[in-house]
């Protein structure tokens, strides 16, 4: 059974930093792009990151470009997303979701519950 | 960016209708070396992460009901739920992945008339 399991939310001051994790099971892990999502409150989806497989291709959303850095350790099954210079309007709930194939440009078939960051002073 | 646009961004349907959503892109999403469009719908219902429904288009993933379909190609995409059910009500997405950022429509809110 797949399963993706995020953590590393919470509350931060803006211009703090912070770093998800996903922990993935149930798939060979290396095969699969991961991607992250985020939804703000009451809002609708804005993807934010994604990877390849191998991980040798990263993609961002023009909105966290040079803030975010999307990473993942195969020999751990686990996807990062390194946040620094966290604004107010970063505050959402972060999905992680997985590919159904290698390369970014596809469809994500297996999504996480989720974990809130909440951006404030 | 490829900007995605879903029409109506509410509807409301009676139990056994049929519920159409409209969603279109600001450049084809179609890759021509495959004929295939790079297109996905996604269902969210409150409080859950979003659930795949159909991809290249119009292929519905594994154990989503055949209720579900998608079609269109090159801009044009539409999802349909051909009956109803009370438990299909939740807020719908498409998505293209044809190019980098991916970019989600803004949903439609699907409601019991």
């Amino acid at each position: 059974e797949v399963q993706l399991v995020e953590s590393g939310g919470g509350l931060i001051q803006p211009g703090g930093s912070l770093r998800l994790s996903c922990a993935a099971s149930g798939f060979t892990f290396s095969s699969y792009a991961m991607t992250w999502v985020r939804q703000a409150p009451g809002k609708g989806l804005e993807w934010v990151s994604g990877i390849s497989g191998s991980g040798g291709s990263t993609s961002y959303a023009n909105s966290v470009k040079g803030r975010f850095i999307i990473s993942r350790d195969n020999s751990k099954n686990t996807l990062y997303l390194q946040m620094n210079g966290l604004r107010a309007e970063d505050t959402a709930v972060y999905y992680c979701a997985k590919g159904d194939r290698g390369d970014i440009l596809t469809g994500y078939d297996y999504w996480g519950q989720g974990t809130l960051v909440t951006v404030s002073s | 960016d490829i900007v995605m646009t879903q029409s109506p961004d509410s509807l409301a349907v009676s139990l056994g209708e049929r519920a159409t959503i409209n969603c279109k892109s600001s450049r084809s999403v179609l890759y021509s070396s495959n004929n295939k469009s790079y297109l996905a719908w996604y269902q969210q219902k409150p409080g859950q992460p979003p659930k795949l429904l159909i991809y290249w288009a119009s292929t519905r993933e594994s154990g989503v009901p055949d209720r579900f379909s998608g079609s269109g190609s090159g801009t044009d995409f539409t999802l349909t739920i051909s009956s109803l059910q009370a438990e299909d009500v939740a807020v719908y997405y498409c998505q293209q992945y044809y190019s980098t950022p991916l970019t989600f429509g803004g949903g439609t809110k699907v409601e019991i008339k």
